[in-house]
């Protein structure tokens, strides 16, 4: 069974449109996050949730809304999708406690066109 | 702010040789460090875990070593094979939620 499952993989979509990239952890794990893989390949994180509560918002555009439904679930929702947004975007989760093991999805490659 | 840096951001070595690298961070009050490894198109594998209060980890034919007080870790990689192909990342836990990561170690293992 995959611990850290995102949909879709892939994402292709126009300038303007607005998406929805959804993830789903079943280790049990009460924090989860979304990073975003730049085309230099760097990660850097975006948004980090602790049992369903926000704790960082990183600089993201007011574009990017994360969703919570419950702890095993983060969600990723896009408006008005730029040109910029393309990237690789990936979720990820980690037990609450510090100190430990994080486990990534296998990603999300947003092309907007 | 935590800023994570690898050295050498690529590299090729022919097969059998050790692999060495490097990771360097500016603030040594880490909870943790990670190594992952990142195949093209793919998504992060983690490799090894360190605690803050450890020194070094090992896994097969990994170690990783970390000094908390000079903001250094090192992953070796024994006798290298063509699969070992990929691109290595450093993250370190803050504490606050968030991983940092250095911008990786592109790995070629020649045949």
């Amino acid at each position: 069974d995959t611990a850290v499952s995102q949909t879709p993989k892939y994402l292709v979509t126009q300038m303007g449109n607005d998406k929805s990239i959804k993830c789903e952890q079943n280790l049990g794990h009460d924090t989860m996050y979304w990073y975003k893989q730049d085309s230099k390949k760097f990660l850097k994180i975006m948004f980090s949730y602790n049992n369903k509560e926000l704790i960082i918002n990183e600089t993201v555009p007011n574009r990017f809304s994360p969703k919570s439904p419950d702890k095993a679930h983060l969600n990723l929702h896009i408006n008005s999708l730029e040109l910029g947004d393309s990237a690789v975007y990936f979720c990820a989760s980690s037990p609450l406690t510090g100190g430990t093991e994080a486990f990534f999805g296998q990603g999300t490659r947003l092309t907007v066109v | 702010k935590q800023e994570v840096t690898q050295i050498p951001a690529a590299l090729s070595v022919p097969e059998g040789e050790n692999l060495v690298l490097n990771c360097s961070f500016t603030d040594s009050a880490i909870y943790n460090l990670q190594w992952f490894r990142q195949d093209p198109g793919k998504g992060l594998t983690s490799l090894l875990l360190i605690q803050s209060s450890q020194r070094e980890q090992t896994s097969g034919r990994l170690n990783a070593s970390l000094d908390k007080s000079s903001g250094r870790s090192t992953l070796y990689i024994a006798a290298s094979q063509p699969g070992d192909s990929a691109t290595y990342l450093c993250a370190v836990y803050d504490g606050n939620n968030r991983l940092a990561f250095g911008k990786g170690n592109q790995v070629v293992v020649i045949p």
